[in-house]
């Protein structure tokens, strides 16, 4: 099965700074790769579909991209409802996986 | 407007059989496909399997032998079965409607606990 790498897995930022989520799978995934978000106690929710088209109704300062093995959830100006863990998970080939999360925190 | 609901037990004893459902509204599941989707607790998310609008069934390959999924049409529900569980199968589990492979409807979730 493909293997899914979050780093970091803890990121502390600033309101207002620009956070970059990295995602590495252990071969190539064709893109076929989407983030989630998940706030403390709720389920996750989509942000991103196939590396870089934004969900209906996500701000735009959410934006994804990445080939190959690597991708990137670029949050361009960050808020404090941005608090949550994020997933990668990729559906290209045999079991779907998610990565292990990025916890993300204000500083 | 989608909604998916979980429901089942809370608790389950070891060795015993899990049995979820997923009833959902707002879209149909001739058309649309129905993930599971399960997280323990503190821990991150785990990919169960997939009921596709045709019927057809694909399992996460670490425990495929344990689960069944399938569905009733009619009442627009989905199930889950799991056999032979044991604590480690304690997790909030979900469901999420699936348009080709993105999941982009979740319900609440449905927590279990595996415990005598």
């Amino acid at each position: 099965d493909i293997q899914m790498t979050q780093s970091p897995s803890v990121l502390s930022a600033s309101v207002g700074d620009r956070v970059t989520l990295s995602c590495k799978a252990s071969q190539n995934i064709n893109k076929n790769l989407d983030w989630y978000q998940q706030k403390l106690g709720e389920a996750p929710k989509l942000l991103i579909y196939f590396t870089n088209n934004l969900q209906t109704g996500i701000p735009s300062r959410f934006s994804g991209s990445g080939s190959g093995t690597d991708y990137t959830l670029t949050i361009s100006s960050l808020q404090p409802e941005d608090v949550a863990t994020y997933y990668c998970y990729q559906y290209n080939s045999g079991t779907w996986t998610f990565g292990g999360g990025t916890k993300l925190e204000l500083k | 407007q989608v909604q998916l609901k979980e429901s089942g037990p809370g608790l389950v004893q070891p060795s015993q059989t899990l049995s979820l459902t997923c009833t959902v509204s707002g879209l149909s599941l001739t058309s649309n496909s129905v993930s599971w989707i399960r997280q323990p607790p503190g821990k991150g998310l785990e990919w169960m399997g997939v009921i596709w609008s045709n019927g057809g069934t694909d399992y996460n390959s670490a425990i495929k032998s344990r689960l069944s999924i399938s569905r009733d049409t009619s009442k627009s529900q989905v199930f889950l079965k799991m056999n032979s569980l044991q604590t480690e199968d304690t997790a909030m589990y979900f469901c999420a409607g699936t348009t080709g492979y993105v999941m982009d409807a979740w319900g609440q979730g449905a927590s279990v606990t595996v415990s005598s």
